[in-house]
């Protein structure tokens, strides 16, 4: 079955800094990946997403994610931090079946001044 | 152009009740998927619906039933509720069934069992 595992519950970094998100897949055929990003008492918004395009994915708000068939990754990043990134975010692949997501179970980005 | 809308933003009821809980889907979309969120974990897939017909369904029990309108709003309703079913529940609607399109989220119902 297609999962994602996402490495670290909570990761903080300071205003400026590079936000490294890790997420890990499973999958027995190429997958389609995505992040979103979840803000206080909110639905998901769409960062990005992978579909076997380009390898490097760029995204809203500055982020970009990069699928890395080798180690089974699709980690991501953005290279100065700022106050209003703070959010949870979330890794999901979609499934066997093509039609529902499966989400990892986040990461909380903490931003520090 | 509106957005998913859901309704109610939060709820509380108790151990043994049934709840429906409803969703606009963003205006041109024919796909409304059901997620259940609960508390510091992801998302998880209950099931889909298109043109009123679910086409898909998670592991979830059968007390956990849906609905899609001609307008392609959405219901889902949970009998017999169960503390363990306190979570958000997020609809999300797409244009198209494959998911591989982007799925927009509503801002989710807070439900508390009790």
């Amino acid at each position: 079955a297609q999962s994602v595992t996402q490495l670290g519950s909570h990761v903080s970094v300071s205003e400026g800094a590079l936000v490294l998100l890790r997420c890990n897949y499973s999958s027995s055929v190429p997958p389609y990946l995505f992040w979103y990003v979840q803000y206080p008492n909110q639905g998901l918004q769409l960062l990005l997403k992978y579909t076997s395009a380009a390898t490097l994915v760029k995204g809203i708000n500055g982020f970009e994610a990069e699928f890395k068939k080798s180690e089974t990754s699709f980690h991501l990043t953005k290279p100065s931090a700022h106050m209003s990134d703070a959010a949870e975010y979330f890794c999901a692949v979609t499934q066997n079946s093509g039609y529902a997501l499966n989400f990892g179970k986040g990461t909380s980005l903490l931003v520090t001044p | 152009e509106t957005g998913v809308t859901q309704s109610p933003t939060h709820l509380i009821k108790t151990r043994g009740q049934q709840v429906t809980l409803r969703c606009s889907s963003q205006s041109g979309h024919n796909t409304v998927s059901w997620y259940q969120q609960a508390l510091g974990q992801g998302p998880q897939f209950i099931f889909q619906y298109y043109r009123e017909e679910e086409n898909g369904r998670g592991n979830f029990p059968p007390r956990f039933s849906g609905l899609q309108f001609p307008n392609y709003s959405s219901e889902l309703n949970v009998n017999a509720l169960e503390l363990d079913d306190s979570a958000l529940y997020l609809c999300a609607s797409s244009p198209l069934v494959n998911v591989n399109t982007e799925a927009f989220f509503g801002q989710g119902t807070r439900l508390t069992v009790v």
